[in-house]
């Protein structure tokens, strides 16, 4: 049992670039968010959705988009890559449909933007 | 803006010994949560509390939620080696979910 998985795990993009980050849970969770994590900061939503087709702007929600493909899959796209971006990304997933309490989170993908 | 703090930054402790790391706010919480974070790796949710006065234990760890629902601790006793991590607090108010910088405890063999 994965449980909640990340890819890539790392990542250096130029200013300007565009990538998605992809994120996939397999346990038949209706919730999943992004947070990015910064020293100084805590963790902070990126985005939310509750199922499929569903997507909530969090805090930071500038500068990214996300799709929810299926109830597995959640996705976070950065269309043009700024340093302010550079971060560590985690996707997570929760039985629960509250935008505040996420239960598993992946082990995160560390992104550099130079 | 909700803030949580969280206390104390950083712990260094023998193995064996006890200790309690404190989530303070001056916001009230519908609910509070705590993680363990270890490096390169996710948090992991160990505990979620939601009645003021409330006390959950998980094995040696034992978290408190305060009569206000604005602050929270945990206390561990007999610290192990693999105790070791970044113990995050995450508040929930209004839909929404505050967290915490963390403590990063080091217990020394």
């Amino acid at each position: 049992n994965a449980g909640v998985t990340q890819t890539p795990k790392f990542q250096v993009l130029k200013t300007g670039q565009s990538m998605t980050l992809q994120c996939a849970q397999d346990m038949n969770h209706n919730s999943m968010y992004w947070y990015r994590q910064d020293p100084g900061m805590g963790l902070r939503l990126i985005y939310y959705s509750a199922s499929e087709g569903t997507t909530d702007k969090g805090e930071v929600p500038n500068g990214y988009n996300v799709s929810r493909l299926n109830k597995r899959e959640f996705s976070l796209r950065l269309e043009s890559a700024a340093p302010s971006q550079t971060s560590v990304y985690f996707c997570a997933s929760s039985e629960e449909f509250r935008r505040t309490q996420p239960q598993h989170f992946g082990d995160g993908t560390r992104l550099s933007i130079l | 803006t909700q803030l949580l703090e969280q206390s104390p930054q950083f712990l260094s402790i023998q193995e064996g010994e006890n200790l309690t790391v404190y989530c303070n706010s001056s916001s009230v919480f519908s609910s509070l949560q705590w993680y363990r974070q270890e490096p390169g790796e996710g948090p992991v949710l160990l505990v979620t509390v939601v009645t003021g006065g409330e006390v959950k234990k998980l094995k040696r760890l034992t978290f408190q939620f305060g009569d206000a629902r604005k602050d929270s601790s945990l206390h561990i006793t007999a610290a192990q080696t693999g105790d070791t991590g970044l113990y995050l607090c995450a508040g929930a108010s209004a839909g929404k979910s505050t967290f915490g910088d963390g403590t990063t405890l080091t217990v020394k063999p």
